[in-house]
């Protein structure tokens, strides 16, 4: 089945740098791609989301970049502040009807 | 606030005791789904209702089941839990299928502990 898996279980940014979130996916089939935060305790939250028709799209502080060629999908995010400090899911709807979650990074932001 | 309501937050049961997760929502969203979410790992899909219709995952087991009575509740059973079942449960809905470029809401989910 497809897989979507992170290069980096954590990640420890200095309050104020720019976070860079990286995702590879398996199934070059996938069409749609979302990022998730999910704080301690809750429900992950939608951040994000591009198509596979585009290869960057923009929010606020948050960038998602998607590179179909090498498979690869990250987010940036700008300005990093305390409350950033989450787990990041990044997910995709493959061919199969189905929603896959990759294994998530942890980012812990240092104030 | 339209949202995704799960009750309870935590739930303690006994080994083999069944048990039921209840989640409600008020997007009038038709596409209801049940993520198992264990301990620093990704949400991990059960099943989903895509109006009345039921979509199982080939590797869900048979102990967990799921009903849903209508478009705002969603309910999953789990007839005998055992001790891996514990885990955080995530409902999420979404206003079409899977694949059609929509996202999910989540509700805060509902902690499960077997005892």
């Amino acid at each position: 089945g497809e897989s979507v898996g992170l290069h980096l279980p954590t990640l420890s940014v200095q309050e104020g740098d720019n976070s860079i979130i990286n995702c590879a996916y398996s199934n070059s089939a996938s069409d749609y791609f979302i990022w998730y935060k999910q704080e301690s305790g809750k429900g992950p939250q939608f951040i994000i989301d591009i198509r596979s028709n585009m290869d960057k799209r923009q929010g606020q502080r948050v960038t998602v970049l998607l590179n179909k060629t090498v498979k690869h999908l990250s987010l940036q995010i700008a300005a990093t502040q305390p409350g950033d400090s989450a787990v990041y899911f990044c997910a995709e709807n493959g061919a199969g009807n189905q929603f896959y979650f990759g294994t998530g990074t942890s980012l812990t932001v240092i104030p | 606030d339209a949202m995704v309501i799960q009750n309870p937050r935590y739930q303690v049961t006994q080994f083999g005791k069944p048990v039921t997760l209840s989640c409600s929502q008020t997007l009038n969203h038709n596409v209801m789904y049940w993520y198992q979410q264990k301990s620093s790992q990704a949400p991990k899909l059960l099943f989903h209702y895509y109006d009345k219709d039921f979509n199982n995952e080939a590797d869900t087991p048979d102990n967990f089941q799921s009903r849903r009575p209508n478009t705002s509740f969603c309910f999953l059973d789990i007839r005998s839990p055992g001790l891996g079942d514990a885990a955080m449960y995530l409902c999420a809905t979404s206003r079409g299928a899977p694949g059609q470029g929509v996202g999910y809401t989540f509700g805060s989910g509902t902690r499960l502990t077997v005892v």
